[in-house]
């Protein structure tokens, strides 16, 4: 059974700082890993989506990366805002020949807020 | 572009009590998804769907049932509510190449008493 898992739980920074959020994932049989934002009471917001054979995307400030030989993604925040605040889930479909084919599981999520 | 629409977006029932949550998508999507989104539980699979026709339990499929008898409708069945259903229902869908990403509905929350 696949396993997500995001480090830290929370964080808590000053406004303009860079910061990184990261992801492991147990099984590495993956079609891709997509990123999400949750803001309080809302829906996901998708960010970035990182197939297998790719190594990282970038969109603005936001860049991820895929490291799938050992399971780990990350997602850099360059010079962070207050409106960066939210809870950030990371999440992998599983592929052929792997415990979770065709599903979407995520991680617990990282509770990110930036303070002015 | 609508993408993914649930409804209703808010619901208060009583225990025993049955509802249906319906999602409608118009991406022509053939994977349908349920979630359910719990404090400190994450977001867990309930049942989903590869096509029109057919379901499959996911992680935590009791006390549910779906149905996909439309390619773009995918709904989700409680026989008999219990406060234990309580949570936000998110619904996803995404193509079977899984060349893009899911989409996710604005979710569902639903309250039994």
């Amino acid at each position: 059974k696949q396993e997500v898992t995001q480090i830290p739980a929370a964080l808590s920074v000053p406004e303009g700082e860079n910061l990184v959020l990261n992801c492991s994932f147990t099984d590495s049989a993956i079609y891709n890993l997509q990123w999400f934002r949750q803001d309080p009471g809302k829906g996901l917001t998708s960010l970035l989506l990182i197939q297998s054979s790719q190594r990282e995307q970038t969109s603005g400030r936001l860049n991820a990366s895929l490291d799938k030989s050992s399971g780990r993604s990350t997602l850099y925040i360059a010079a962070s805002q207050p409106g960066d605040s939210a809870t950030y889930l990371c999440a992998v479909t599983g592929s052929a020949g792997g415990t979770s084919y065709g599903k979407l599981t995520f991680g617990q999520g990282t509770i990110l807020t930036v303070h002015p | 572009n609508a993408g993914v629409t649930q409804t209703p977006k808010f619901r208060v029932l009583k225990t025993g009590q049955s509802m249906t949550l319906l999602c409608a998508q118009d991406m022509n999507h053939e994977y349908m998804y349920w979630y359910r989104q719990d404090p400190g539980m994450g977001l867990r699979l309930i049942h989903y769907s590869v096509g029109e026709g057919t379901t499959a339990k996911g992680e935590v499929p009791d006390g549910y049932n779906v149905s996909r008898l439309k390619k773009q409708n995918f709904l989700l069945g409680l026989e008999s509510a219990a406060p234990s259903q309580t949570s936000v229902y998110f619904c996803a869908s995404q193509t079977r190449t899984f060349v893009g990403g899911y989409t996710f509905g604005s979710g569902t929350r639903l309250t039994v008493v």
